[in-house]
């Protein structure tokens, strides 16, 4: 069974950092691109970053392209997302998953997500 | 960026109608296009990919359809645990996009 693990997540103060963590089991972590989708409350998805499975390409949405870096260590089978400046508008669940972009690029598997909440 | 416009974005139907659900793309994407059912409070769930390949386990209740800039989701006959929220998502570009969501309601 595919199981993937968020952590890291939690109340933190506009302009500080936070960094999450997803703990994958069951999948092959090496064979696959890994992404972080959040959801803001009550609204849709958004894409928020993705790195191939060699760590070669990373790519961000504008919304946080450089404030946010995405990471991963294989040995580990752990993805990370390191946050920097944090705003009000990144507010959000956010998830971990696989992504599998052998034919068409779609998400199987996702992890139950770690709350983010940006307040003073 | 390629942009996803899903209709409508709500709609209430009643258990064994048969619903269609659109996702429409601001360029062509040719079948790179997935759907994924949101129930509330859980994590988003891969229905259909390439358009219309039917995930393993979703129930051929569900099926796909479209290519370019035009897709559709189409339930046969709805079930009582088909009433969520309904995301299509395109993986054409290298940043992957997701659509509002389509909310299926109960009427």
């Amino acid at each position: 069974e595919v199981q993937l693990v968020e952590s890291g997540g939690g109340l933190v103060q506009p302009g500080r950092s936070l960094r999450l963590s997803c703990a994958t089991s069951g999948v092959t972590f090496d064979d696959y691109a890994m992404h972080w989708v959040r959801q803001a409350p009550g609204k849709g998805l958004e894409w928020v970053s993705g790195i191939t499975w060699n760590s070669d390409t990373t790519d961000y949405a504008d919304s946080v392209k450089g404030r946010f870096t995405i990471s991963r260590d294989n040995a580990k089978n752990s993805l990370y997302l390191e946050m920097k400046s944090l705003r009000a508008e990144d507010t959000a669940l956010y998830y971990c998953a696989v992504y599998d972009n052998s034919g068409h690029g779609f998400f199987p598997h996702w992890g139950q997500g770690t709350l983010v909440t940006v307040s003073s | 960026d390629i942009q996803l416009t899903q209709s409508p974005s709500s709609l209430s139907a009643s258990v064994g109608d048969r619903v269609s659900l659109t996702c429409r793309a601001s360029q062509t994407i040719s079948n790179f296009l997935n759907w994924y059912q949101q129930k509330p409070g859980k994590a988003p769930e891969l229905l259909i990919y390439g358009a219309s390949s039917l995930q393993s386990g979703v129930p051929s209740r569900f099926s796909g359809s479209g290519s370019g800039t035009d897709f559709t989701l189409t339930i046969g006959s709805l079930q009582p645990e088909d009433f969520a929220t309904y995301y299509c998502q395109q993986s054409h570009s290298n940043s992957p996009t997701f659509g509002q969501g389509t909310k299926l309601e109960i009427k």
